[in-house]
């Protein structure tokens, strides 16, 4: 069981806007930066979204971040095929328990 | 360009002890704000994030792992390592090793390496 919430799969044709939820709490996306990764199939999560808006260099501009309370999200515009793929969010989480990096359980984008 | 890679057994017995090693090249380890990064994921399942440790040896564990989870440096070698003890089945997963900085899921990340606890 994730810490971060993900709905497990959203799809989109070529061309279209989809959206992301990752849903978390006050002591992690409600109070730290939000991060994204998309991961293809036997290739390490590579990231895409850092400090919840920021894209590195390399990222197409269709990708974007935002963050709203203990929710966030990744919007893809202009979907194409190449976009399929697992997307991760990821907090730095301030449990009582001990601070540390929790994921969500990912989302599978498939591109129809 | 900094890269990392992962080296250690594929294939541990149960109550075993893993012990993977990290490589960085293009950069060294003792760069200052950067934080040598323990990851793993199930067989297809998310990720789990293990724990760091700064060049001057700082440590800090996920809570769920800290009591069989040590990370360690080698400065010499541009090394950093993972031990896990008492390993079962569940600790099967692919390990990665990656950078971050502080207090924050990583960013670079190494290719991954796959580990299977069985008997």
């Amino acid at each position: 069981q994730s810490v971060l919430t993900q709905p497990p799969s959203v799809s989109g044709t070529p061309g279209q806007r989809v959206t992301i939820s990752c849903s978390g709490s006050s002591s992690n996306i409600g109070s730290n930066y939000v991060y994204w990764y998309q991961q293809l199939p036997g290739s390490a999560p590579k990231f895409f979204i850092y400090r919840t808006n920021q894209r590195p260099s390399g990222v197409p501009d269709r990708f974007s971040g935002s963050k709203s309370g203990t929710s966030a999200s990744l919007a893809i515009s202009g979907l194409r095929s190449e976009d399929e793929a697992v997307y991760y969010c990821a907090a730095w989480d301030d449990s009582l328990s001990g601070s540390h990096v929790v994921f969500g359980g990912g989302t599978k984008l498939t591109v129809l | 360009q900094v890269q990392l890679r992962e080296s250690g057994p594929g294939l541990l017995r149960p109550s075993q002890t893993l012990s993977l090693t990290c490589t960085v090249s293009g950069g060294a380890i003792t760069t200052g704000g950067y934080y040598w990064t323990w990851i793993r994921q199930h067989p297809g399942k998310g990720l789990e994030w293990i724990g760091y440790i700064y060049y001057t040896g700082n440590t800090h564990y996920n809570p769920s792992l800290k009591s069989r989870a040590t990370i360690s440096v080698d400065e010499s070698r541009n090394q950093f390592s993972l031990k896990l003890r008492s390993v079962t089945a569940a600790d099967t997963a692919v390990y990665y090793c990656a950078r971050s900085l502080s207090s924050s899921p990583p960013l670079l990340w190494g290719q991954g390496t796959t580990v299977t606890v069985s008997s």
